[in-house]
């Protein structure tokens, strides 16, 4: 089955204990994303993927770091993380960067930082 | 910079009767546009898009979206609503004149539509 997904889908931890949340799409796509959802402001751009390698900064990258060692996984690491970053989480895949294709999202990972 | 109003935090409707969640946007060449739906406990799932062509554009489950160019707008509409379509709507926008690849959401709107 086509997917992305996410781990840890649920996540409470404390100010500045580093944390990794995982991303994995099995469709071989260039394209992958992260975004933070928070009420009333929809979903903002963390950092993006255009491939292996080749990452950039979305609208609110600061506090985040991303790498693209393999096509398939996108991991999102905050260093030190602070409760300003409490939110729900997405990760999405689309086909290829350089035509507009549509994205595929995964679950979800809501991380609450006490 | 690019970015989207969805200018109606909810919209609420009755079974059958038409939906229509607006959307406008800013950028400064021309634009692609989406618009995905969330539900409940779920992440985002892609609805339709505009790229270039008919301003109709017509998606999954029912959905069609207008692009107006002069008032820079792409609302959503289903001619028959149905209870099953609550759910969170985002319209997005990228701005094909900015060689970076970002992707800018709305705020949502929450539609309920009422049996």
């Amino acid at each position: 089955e086509a997917q992305v997904t996410q781990n840890p889908r649920y996540l409470i931890t404390v100010t500045g204990k580093k944390l990794t949340v995982t991303c994995s799409q099995n469709m071989n796509h260039e394209y992958m994303s992260w975004y933070r959802q928070d009420p009333g402001l929809g979903l903002r751009q963390i950092y993006y993927s255009m491939n292996v390698e080749v990452t950039d900064k979305g609208d609110v990258p600061e506090g985040y770091k991303v790498s693209r060692k393999e096509k398939r996984n996108f991991p999102l690491i905050l260093e030190s993380p602070s409760p300003n970053q409490t939110s729900l989480y997405f990760c999405a895949s689309s086909l290829s960067s350089g035509q507009i294709y549509e994205q595929y999202f995964g679950p979800g990972t809501r991380l609450t930082v006490t | 910079a690019q970015s989207v109003a969805q200018p109606e935090d909810q919209v609420n409707v009755a079974e059958g009767n038409p939906l229509t969640v607006k959307c406008t946007y800013s950028v400064s060449g021309n634009p692609y546009l989406f618009w995905y739906v969330q539900y409940p406990n779920r992440g985002l799932q892609f609805l339709l898009k505009y790229i270039t062509g008919d301003n109709l554009v017509k998606g999954s489950y029912g959905f069609e979206a207008e692009f107006n160019k002069s008032q820079t707008s792409f609302h959503l509409k289903k001619p028959s609503a149905l209870v099953s379509d609550s759910a969170l709507y985002f319209c997005a926008v990228r701005d094909m004149e900015i060689n970076d690849y970002k992707l800018s959401f709305g705020a949502g709107t929450t539609v309920t539509v009422r049996a």
